[in-house]
Parts: structure tokens; C-alpha cells; sequence
């Protein structure tokens, strides 16, 4: 069964600091990767998606993310955090390959950006 | 290019009082939908998908239903709301195969009283 762990709750950086918002995943085939954006009272925003292509996988905003198998791990980094970068961050993976296209949520990022 | 609607934006209801929520996707055909609830601080917990009119999966036991009555249009019922139903509801749309992105609306805020 496929899940992902985001592993910290909040991240707090200063702007113009680099980012960086750690994800592990354990799934039982070759899935995609996702990362959302959201910010407050507002729906979930995709910064990017891995799906077996390049590993390294550039974003909207200035985001990457990095996919490495042998550590189950896809990162999402950016050099230079700006004030509205401030939100909360989601890391997800497919469920399957079924054509019902659900996906699993990590439980989120907060990622705060102090001036 | 593809964009979903979901309305209204916010809703204040009473206990006990009948809920409908709906989302429609325009610029594709036979999409995936989802509706999601995300509680206060919390992640979202996925409440109903479909691949198709009036196909409808439920993943949790609760006191909402879903209908699709037509290809690009959700809809989030309740006949009597409960102060647990509280939240934001998500509403999101795919393309109809597995490892896709899905796409979100801007949610609805539901304040029940």
C-alpha cells in the first residue's frame, strides 16, 4: 500500500533563505509525486509532479523537488524563500495506476517565512 | 483551458438543516471528481470520487451523499446537517487514468450552528 510522511509540521525560515520541505513515501510500484500549495481559505495549488520522467523535477514559483528512489524521498527545495511563499505545503502520491486517479495526502507542511 | 467552479464560497447553516454543494468543471469531458473535507489544521480526507455519471464511491460512512448528474457536475448533499459536518469541502476534478494530478476548486467553508 502505497503512503507519504511529511516530516515536519512546520518549517520556519527567513526570506531570502533557502527552503527546504522533506517527504518520504513508500509505495509498492513506480508512482507519481506531487506537491500542493495552500494557501489560507484558498483550494490546493500544484507546484509540481514527478511521474517517471527526470528525477529532478522543476516547479511553478521556484520550487524543485527531487525524486530519489533509494532513499524514498522527494524533497521539495527552493533557494529563496519569499513572504509568499508562506503557506501550507502537501506532499502526495497515486494510490494506484487505476483509472480512479486517487491520490494520498501527506498531513502537510507549514511552512512560515519571517522578514 | 480547463477551470472547476465550486460555490457558494462560504455557508453559515443550522443544525439539522439541509446542505447542497455544487461543482462543475468546464473545457473536458468524462473527468475524474472528488470531493474532499479538510477539518481545522488538518489534512484532507477524501469523502467521495466518481469516474463517471452517476457513479459514485464512497470512502467513509457519514452523513453526506454525492451525486453526478451529468458528466462535468458534482454535488454534495446532506438532509440534515450535524455540527461534525463543520469544515472545508474541496471539491477537485482528473483526467480519467491513473498517476494524474488532480485540480482543486477554492473550497467551501461550512459553518453549521
Amino acid at each position: 500500500a502505497q503512503s507519504v510522511t511529511q516530516l515536519d509540521s512546520h518549517v520556519s525560515v527567513s526570506e531570502g533563505t533557502p527552503v527546504l520541505l522533506r517527504c518520504n513515501y513508500s509505495s509498492s510500484y513506480s508512482p507519481s509525486l506531487f506537491w500542493y500549495v495552500q494557501h489560507p481559505n484558498k483550494g490546493l495549488q500544484l507546484l509540481l509532479k514527478y511521474t517517471s520522467a527526470a528525477t529532478l523535477v522543476k516547479g511553478i514559483n521556484g520550487f524543485e523537488a527531487e525524486f530519489k528512489k533509494s532513499e524514498t524521498s522527494f524533497h521539495l527545495t527552493k533557494p529563496s524563500a519569499h513572504m509568499s511563499d508562506a503557506a501550507e505545503y502537501f506532499c502526495v502520491v497515486s494510490e494506484d495506476s487505476s483509472n480512479t486517479g486517487k491520490l494520498i495526502f501527506g498531513q502537510g507542511t507549514t511552512l512560515q517565512v519571517k522578514p | 483551458s480547463q477551470t472547476i467552479h465550486q460555490w457558494p464560497a462560504t455557508l453559515v447553516q443550522p443544525v439539522g438543516s439541509p446542505l447542497s454543494l455544487e461543482c462543475t468543471v468546464e473545457g473536458t469531458s468524462n473527468p475524474n471528481l472528488y470531493w474532499y473535507r479538510q477539518a481545522a489544521g488538518r489534512g484532507l480526507q477524501l469523502l467521495f470520487y466518481s469516474v463517471g455519471i452517476g457513479q459514485i464511491s464512497s470512502e467513509v460512512p457519514q452523513n453526506l451523499s454525492a451525486s453526478r448528474p451529468q458528466d462535468r457536475q458534482f454535488i454534495l448533499s446532506s438532509k440534515k446537517l450535524l455540527l461534525s459536518d463543520s469544515g472545508f469541502y474541496l471539491c477537485a476534478w482528473s483526467v480519467d487514468r491513473g498517476n494524474q494530478p488532480q485540480h482543486f476548486g477554492d473550497g467551501t467553508r461550512l459553518s453549521i450552528l
